[in-house]
């Protein structure tokens, strides 16, 4: 079956830098999506990956690795707006979104 | 604001009524999606729209039934629904289906409660 992996819920402080981790196991791969949803809010495009490495958009990078299944969102100085819930989601053979149940960023003053 | 609407936000429903949801972008896209989205779980997809033609329908149970009749409005009917089907649903659209790199712009949802 098809599998995506991330933490339930992270926890930062305001100002430090935080990373979350995506596996996945997907039957093909077309690429990887980052989204970020506030409480109550649609999910917003943040960024996305389909080669291998590092994309640095402002304070948001994202990371991919497609050998190892793995990619992650860095965030940099870190902002209490950026309390939300991160979704991972992979676009598979078929051109389908499968998405991660989401991680939960609380970030403390 | 990302061009997608959606109607009602809100939305408490008895098992034995019948109603429907409403979604709407003003993007030019040509794909649209309805979404479930469960507290804690991943989002699930419903159906998938591609120039108003149904392109997808993952397993949906026929109480939920789409209607697409043009690229930019897209709507949910729903009927005999049950509890568990109480969650937020999603509409999104993109500019194209079958296009790898096509992000998808999200509507805000509309928060379904069924009693």
């Amino acid at each position: 079956g098809q599998n995506i992996d991330q933490p339930t819920e992270m926890t930062a402080t305001e100002g430090a830098i935080v990373q979350i981790n995506c596996t996945y196991q997907t039957s093909g791969f077309n690429g990887l999506f980052w989204y970020q949803q506030h409480a109550g809010e649609a999910p917003t495009f943040l960024s996305y990956n389909v080669l291998d490495g590092l994309e640095e958009k402002g304070r948001f990078s994202s990371f991919l690795s497609r050998s190892k299944g793995y990619s992650y969102l860095l965030l940099k100085e870190l902002q209490m707006k950026d309390s939300a819930s991160y979704l991972c989601a992979v676009r598979d053979s078929n051109y389908q979104l499968i998405w991660g149940a989401g991680t939960k960023l609380i970030i403390k003053p | 604001e990302t061009g997608v609407t959606q109607t009602p936000r809100h939305l408490v429903m008895g098992m034995t009524n019948k109603k429907s949801l409403k979604c709407e972008q003003h993007l030019g896209h040509n794909a649209m999606y309805w979404y479930k989205q469960s507290a804690k779980k991943p989002l699930e997809l419903m159906f998938v729209y591609s120039l108003e033609e149904r392109v997808e329908n993952n397993s949906v149970p026929s109480r939920f039934s789409p209607e697409c009749p043009n690229s930019s409005h897209l709507f949910l009917h729903l009927h005999t629904l049950q509890p568990e089907d109480s969650a937020l649903y999603l509409c999104a659209s993109s500019q194209d289906f079958g296009d790898p790199y096509n992000e998808q712009f999200f509507g805000p949802g509309t928060r379904l409660t069924v009693l």
